[in-house]
Parts: structure tokens; C-alpha cells; sequence
């Protein structure tokens, strides 16, 4: 079965830098990987979807970027903010259909004043 | 668009009892929905696959006749867990997703049981 590793440590960094979050996985190469937001006590938030054929993905200050041969995404928030301040998941379909997900560990980001 | 409601956000109850979670998707409808578990510092599992109109699949491991899973109608479906034990006691979330933009899933807010 596939599975999916982030750092398992938080993540603390300084208000206005750019923060990076990695996503690696085993086994089979996804069509696509997604990245969720997920704050204390709350469902996930889609944030980005980067399909196997893309390199690069970008939305306002959020960027993905997905490496098949390496098994790995890796995610850049661009001037961080405090509000930026949440656990962040990457996510794999799994087969069988519909929007059925793996989700990695998740990295817990806390952007500092 | 795209929003999934659950309910309760949360719930207490005594070990032993019942409890139902209810899962709706307000603004489409959803063939397929999906419930996941998620225990304290630990990532989203996937415990069921809950399927309008027919009976769920139920990941590994997940005991189908303790979380039981209505999904009755193509905007609800509800989990149900019986005689609720401590070990029991997750934040429990769902998610569906609209056919048109069905790579993105949608959560609900989830509901944080707790067995005392």
C-alpha cells in the first residue's frame, strides 16, 4: 500500500520568509498529489492539486512542485504569514474511485511575529 | 459551492451507548462519500467508503457492525457507532466530493467524540 511521509516535526519559521514542507511517498507514482490545510479541530482544506505531468504548480503565494522520478512534492509558502499558521497534509488517490485519499503525517508550520 | 456540513461538532456520551454523526453535502450531490478517523497528533485514516444505495466498504481493519454506515439519500450519509467505548473517542471526519471537480474532496467541520 502506498504511504506517505512528512516532517514529522514542526516546522517554525519567521514572519515573511518562505516556509517549505515535504511530501515524499513510496511505491506507485500518482496521477496527482494534493496539499490540504487542516486547522485544530477542523476538516481539511483543499488547497492545490499537481498533476504527474507537471512540474511546477503555483496559486498567489502557495507553490508546489512534484518530482516522479524522486517521489517527492515539495511545498512553498512565499512570504509567510502568523495566519499561514496550521497543520499542512499532502494527499494521494487511492484506487477504487472517487476522492478517496491517503494523507501523509502532516507538517505542523507556525509562522513567528 | 461545494460545501459539506457535519453534524454534531461534537458529541460526549456514555460507554456502551450509541451515536450517530450525520454527513451532508448542502449545495450537490454526492454518490460516494467518505469517512475518516483522525486520533490526537495523527493524520486523517480512511475507515469506509459509504455508497448511496448500497452497502459501505470498510478499509481493513474497521469493524463494519461497530461504525455502521447509512448513506440513504445522494446528499446524506450517517455513521453510527455502537456501544461506544473510550478507545472509540476521534475526531471523526467526512468528505464527498461534486462530479465536476471530483479531484478535490470537500470535509466536513468533523465531529469530536468522546467516550467517558
Amino acid at each position: 500500500s502506498q504511504k506517505i511521509e512528512q516532517n514529522s516535526e514542526a516546522l517554525n519559521i519567521q514572519e515573511g520568509k518562505t516556509a517549505t514542507l515535504t511530501c515524499n511517498y513510496t511505491n506507485y507514482s500518482p496521477a496527482y498529489l494534493q496539499w490540504y490545510r487542516q486547522d485544530p479541530g477542523r476538516g481539511p482544506v483543499f488547497l492545490l492539486l499537481i498533476r504527474e505531468n507537471e512540474k511546477e504548480k503555483r496559486k498567489e503565494r502557495l507553490k508546489v512542485t512534484f518530482d516522479t522520478t524522486l517521489k517527492q512534492s515539495l511545498f512553498h509558502i512565499t512570504a509567510s504569514q502568523p495566519a499561514d499558521s496550521a497543520t499542512y497534509l499532502c494527499a494521494l488517490r487511492r484506487g477504487g474511485g472517487g476522492n478517496k485519499l491517503t494523507f501523509g503525517t502532516g507538517t505542523q508550520l507556525k509562522v513567528e511575529l | 459551492g461545494a460545501v459539506v456540513s457535519q453534524h454534531p461538532s461534537w458529541v460526549i456520551c456514555k460507554s456502551g451507548t450509541s451515536v450517530k454523526i450525520e454527513c451532508r453535502s448542502l449545495d450537490f450531490q454526492a454518490t460516494t462519500m467518505f469517512w475518516y478517523r483522525q486520533f490526537p497528533k495523527q493524520s486523517l485514516m480512511l475507515m469506509a467508503t459509504s455508497n448511496e444505495g448500497s452497502k459501505a466498504t470498510y478499509e481493513q481493519g474497521v469493524e463494519k457492525d461497530k461504525f455502521l454506515i447509512n448513506h440513504a439519500s445522494l446528499t446524506l450519509s450517517t455513521l453510527t457507532v455502537t456501544s461506544a467505548h473510550p478507545e472509540d473517542s476521534s475526531f471523526y471526519i467526512c468528505s464527498a466530493s461534486p462530479q465536476d471537480r471530483d479531484t478535490e474532496a470537500f470535509f466536513g467541520q468533523g465531529t469530536r467524540l468522546t467516550v467517558v
